[in-house]
């Protein structure tokens, strides 16, 4: 079975800009949830995303914005990006929710904002 | 607050020697604990995790957690560290907010295996 994917892989990136990545699951997993990545601040949840809805959302501006589609890929979108935007970008499925099973992760996309 | 904790930036260990990495952790109810691993330029690995039943928990690549409740703790473990153990490692513990359940990460600890 395919894992996580994410693309693109690496974005470099002006601030101002806007830019969308993409996660595929795990075929029939349908939670996909979003994570910013940083040396200084760590894992940080951005938003789940259950069956098209948005499930649960962490404490980001508004900028930062996703959504699911009905064969639950997932994009996250960045609007008006600034420096500190700069990270890694996870993506992680799971089957239903993480109540009881283990996310799977993506490789992440590294986003340089310049 | 609910938060976790890993107090340790940085471990290193000899190769062959036994290896702990740290995690505490405060949470209202009873907690669901997760250890992951994350190795140069990829995503995060499960390693194992903790719901309820045993205090020992053994997952993935030889690794090992004790849940203990009284010092609100779940330390990874493994008896003898590799080389290849060498990764950043983080501890999670879920949380409900807003009526959703949601995972809250330690800052990660990076494990150095000297040969």
């Amino acid at each position: 079975k395919a894992g996580v994917t994410q693309t693109p892989r690496y974005l470099i990136k002006t601030r101002g800009q806007q830019v969308t990545l993409s996660c595929s699951p795990i075929s029939g997993h349908r939670s996909v949830s979003w994570y910013q990545q940083t040396p200084g601040q760590g894992l940080q949840f951005l938003f789940e995303y259950f069956s098209e809805t948005q499930r649960n959302k962490g404490n980001f501006p508004g900028r930062f914005s996703g959504r699911q589609f009905s064969n639950s890929r997932s994009e996250m979108n960045v609007s008006t990006l600034e420096l500190g935007d700069s990270a890694l970008y996870l993506c992680a499925s799971s089957p239903r929710d993480y109540d009881y099973n283990e996310q799977f992760f993506g490789p992440g996309t590294r986003l340089t904002v310049l | 607050a609910q938060s976790v904790a890993q107090p340790e930036d940085q471990v290193n260990v000899a190769e062959g020697n036994p290896l702990t990495v740290k995690c505490t952790y405060s949470v209202s109810g009873n907690p669901y604990l997760f250890w992951y691993v994350q190795y140069p330029n990829r995503g995060l690995q499960f390693l194992l995790k903790y719901i309820t039943g045993d205090n020992l928990v053994k997952g993935s690549y030889g690794f090992e957690a004790e849940f203990n409740k009284s010092q609100t703790s779940f330390h990874l473990k493994k008896p003898s560290a590799l080389v290849s153990d060498s990764a950043l490692y983080f501890c999670a513990v879920r949380v409900i907010v807003r009526s959703n359940y949601q995972l809250i990460w330690g800052a990660g600890t990076k494990l150095i295996i000297k040969p």
